[in-house]
């Protein structure tokens, strides 16, 4: 069965640092979401992307993150200086013109 | 401005019987629902979903119940197993736009 992949499962980097989440979306799939989850809170969304370009993102989503599908298979969200804050479980998710998403096991990024 | 709520943080059910989960939500324009099984470290995984013109989808041992005029739905699962303890989420949209979740219910099946 066809799945989300997430590279990698475990990011430490400091704070200041530029991080790079890879994702692999559901390869016939058109939409996709990048989602966090900081410990013991909800999931909550960061940025829609359809088309190539950015259908709709959070208040969350602000200058420092960018997105991008730079090869047609990968999904990648940047962070290009990274809080203490920003220590979360990034999940990626897809979906086709369906409306049920599917999501990565998650990367769990720590910011030191 | 919570959309979506789950106002059970916990629930504990004795295996073999049934589920119930909760969810309300205050935002009317709302027509579509899913629910997510999480477990530690893993990421959402889709369980069912219902659209705004049903109020009952039915998938194996998971119902999904809606209650417009209540802005309420529902997840049962009968009967109940240890392997779906887990951290349940209920996720709303408006027309497939970005899905917006709740707090999530801790679900323990006790055998």
């Amino acid at each position: 069965e066809p799945e989300v992949t997430q590279t990698p499962s475990h990011q430490v980097t400091q704070m200041g640092q530029e991080v790079i989440l890879r994702c692999v979306p559901i390869s016939n799939h058109l939409y996709f979401y990048w989602y966090r989850q900081i410990l013991g809170q909800k999931v909550e969304f960061l940025v829609s992307f359809y088309n190539n370009e950015i259908s709709e993102k959070s208040e969350i989503f602000d200058d420092q993150f960018s997105v991008e599908r730079p090869d047609g298979s990968n999904f990648t969200l940047k962070i290009r200086s990274t809080k203490l804050e920003d220590s979360a479980m990034y999940f990626c998710a897809s979906r086709e013109r369906i409306y049920e998403q599917y999501f990565g096991p998650g990367t769990r990024l720590t910011v030191t | 401005d919570q959309q979506v709520k789950q106002n059970s943080p916990s629930l504990s059910v004795q295996e073999g019987r049934i589920s119930i989960l909760n969810c309300d939500y205050t935002n009317s324009m709302f027509d579509y629902f899913l629910w997510y099984k999480k477990y530690p470290a893993e990421g959402p995984t889709f369980l069912i979903s219902i659209s705004s013109i049903k109020d009952k989808n039915e998938d194996g041992r998971f119902t999904v119940f809606l209650n417009k005029s209540a802005k309420h739905l529902s997840l049962h699962i009968v009967p109940s197993q240890p392997g779906d303890s887990a951290v349940y989420f209920c996720a709303a949209s408006s027309y497939g736009q970005n899905f917006v979740f709740g707090p999530g219910t801790r679900l323990s099946v006790l055998p």
